[in-house]
């Protein structure tokens, strides 16, 4: 089946760094969702993405819609503990009527 | 607005048993998908459910079942439980139906199957 890679596969960064981090996959998407989850809970939704190209911030973080439609890209400006966590990328694929969650990005902060 | 109700939180069952977990939707989400997260496998979806029709489904096998009530609860079944079932389950909602709406999840459902 689909897979979504994502890399880094754990960062481990100061506080007040920036980070980035992206996702792809083998087949074109036309949504971009990424998600943040807290050890014990569920996934949050940080930031939807739905056309190529497509750049989208929410505070200090920014996502972007892979021109090839194959990748997407989250950056964090000025970390702080709380960005601690495991970021996803997820999305369905252009067709079929599935849907996929990347293979996660675990984020340090150390203050 | 409340968020969306995972229960019961813990599960403890056994091999061959089977199982229902509940999940309700922020109200006014008429939308309700499962996902299974595992260290393995990461999280996979399992089904989709609008309106109480089973809209989208994923690669299990048919022991996973659901159903969604008109009310837009929806409960998640397993069957003949296996090792390998154990997992967080996680319920997701949204307001429209379509793999390309954003889901809003709840906490989980952490069943482990000795």
């Amino acid at each position: 089946g689909q897979q979504l890679n994502q890399s880094p596969q754990s960062m481990f960064i100061q506080e007040g760094e920036d980070v980035s981090m992206n996702c792809t996959s083998s087949s074109i998407f036309n949504t971009w969702l990424w998600y943040k989850q807290d050890p014990g809970e569920g996934p949050v939704l940080l930031i939807a993405l739905y056309k190529a190209g497509e750049l989208t911030s929410n505070g200090r973080l920014t996502a972007q819609f892979g021109i090839t439609r194959k990748d997407s890209f989250l950056n964090i400006s000025a970390s702080i503990p709380s960005d601690v966590g495991i970021y996803f990328c997820a999305g369905p694929p252009d067709t079929g009527n599935q849907f996929y969650f990347g293979t996660g990005t675990s984020l340090t902060v150390i203050p | 607005k409340a968020g969306v109700t995972q229960t019961p939180r813990y599960l403890i069952k056994t091999r061959g048993q089977q199982v229902t977990l509940s999940c309700s939707p922020i109200s006014g989400h008429r939308s309700v998908s499962w996902y299974q997260q595992t260290p393995g496998q990461g999280l996979q979806f399992l089904f989709e459910y609008f309106s109480e029709t089973q809209r989208n489904k994923g690669n299990f096998p048919g022991r996973f079942s659901g159903r969604q009530f008109s009310n837009s609860r929806s409960e998640m079944n397993v069957s003949t439980l296996e090792l390998g079932d154990s997992a967080l389950y996680l319920c997701a909602s949204s307001s429209r139906p379509g793999m390309r709406q954003p889901q809003h999840f709840g906490d989980g459902t952490r069943l482990s199957i000795l």
